[in-house]
């Protein structure tokens, strides 16, 4: 299956600085990106959708100034996390679909967030 | 409103055969997905239903019926290595996928 490549893995950062959040489709062109965020024994919650070069879709009670998304190319989707607080600690999780849009989506490895 | 239910959460022994259940309710159809997530890992793709019927890859097989909105997830010869969460997740009119909590199921030896 098509490669998705998430960075960081993890990160800790303290209260009121910014993470980015990098996600990349190695081996096909991703005509769009989501991004998702999952707490501990939850579901997965669909934060955003990303096509490339236009803006991001944001889902309803998603903070668009908080959570930044740059969908510059068919391959990097980025998600800026501003003035982090601890309750943004969670799991980000991308995903990136190519094609017609029935067509599975290929997840990143994810990156655990944790504000100190 | 859109909806999946699932069981949160199934045992069974190893070297057995377990059902997980999804029910799902969406605005518009055009497929139901089950992916695999293992503790702290993103989820994984296990099969893609869009026609009634059973689709069988390997130990996996997923069976989906339109009419009563209705898929399950069968896995043979338990592992070890099969406990995990189950995502089940419907695919409505606007492409989008509407997801399930997740199953997470226990392998006793």
């Amino acid at each position: 299956g098509a490669v998705v490549s998430q960075h960081p893995s993890w990160v800790i950062c303290k209260s009121g600085t910014s993470v980015k959040i990098e996600c990349r489709s190695l081996d096909f062109q991703a005509t769009t990106m989501f991004w998702y965020r999952q707490f501990p024994k939850q579901s997965l919650m669909l934060m955003a959708t990303s096509n490339e070069g236009s803006k991001a879709t944001y889902e309803q009670g998603v903070e668009k100034d908080k959570f930044l998304i740059n969908h510059a190319s068919l391959t990097l989707s980025t998600l800026t996390v501003t003035s982090a607080h601890p309750e943004d600690s969670s799991f980000y999780i991308c995903s990136a679909r190519y094609g017609a849009e029935y067509t599975e989506a290929f997840f990143g490895q994810g990156t655990r967030l944790t504000v100190v | 409103g859109q909806n999946i239910d699932q069981p949160t959460e199934m045992t069974a022994t190893e070297g057995a055969i377990v059902q997980i259940n999804c029910t799902y309710q969406t605005s518009g159809f055009n497929g139901l997905f089950w992916y695999q997530q293992h503790a702290g890992e993103a989820p994984t793709f296990l099969s893609y239903n869009v026609l009634d019927g059973l689709e069988e890859k390997g130990r996996f097989s997923s069976f989906l019926s339109r009419s009563k909105g209705y898929s399950y997830l069968l896995l043979k010869e338990l592992q070890m290595k099969d406990s995990a969460s189950y995502l089940c997740a419907g695919l409505d009119s606007n492409y989008q996928l509407i997801w399930g909590a997740g199953t997470k199921l226990i392998i006793k030896p």
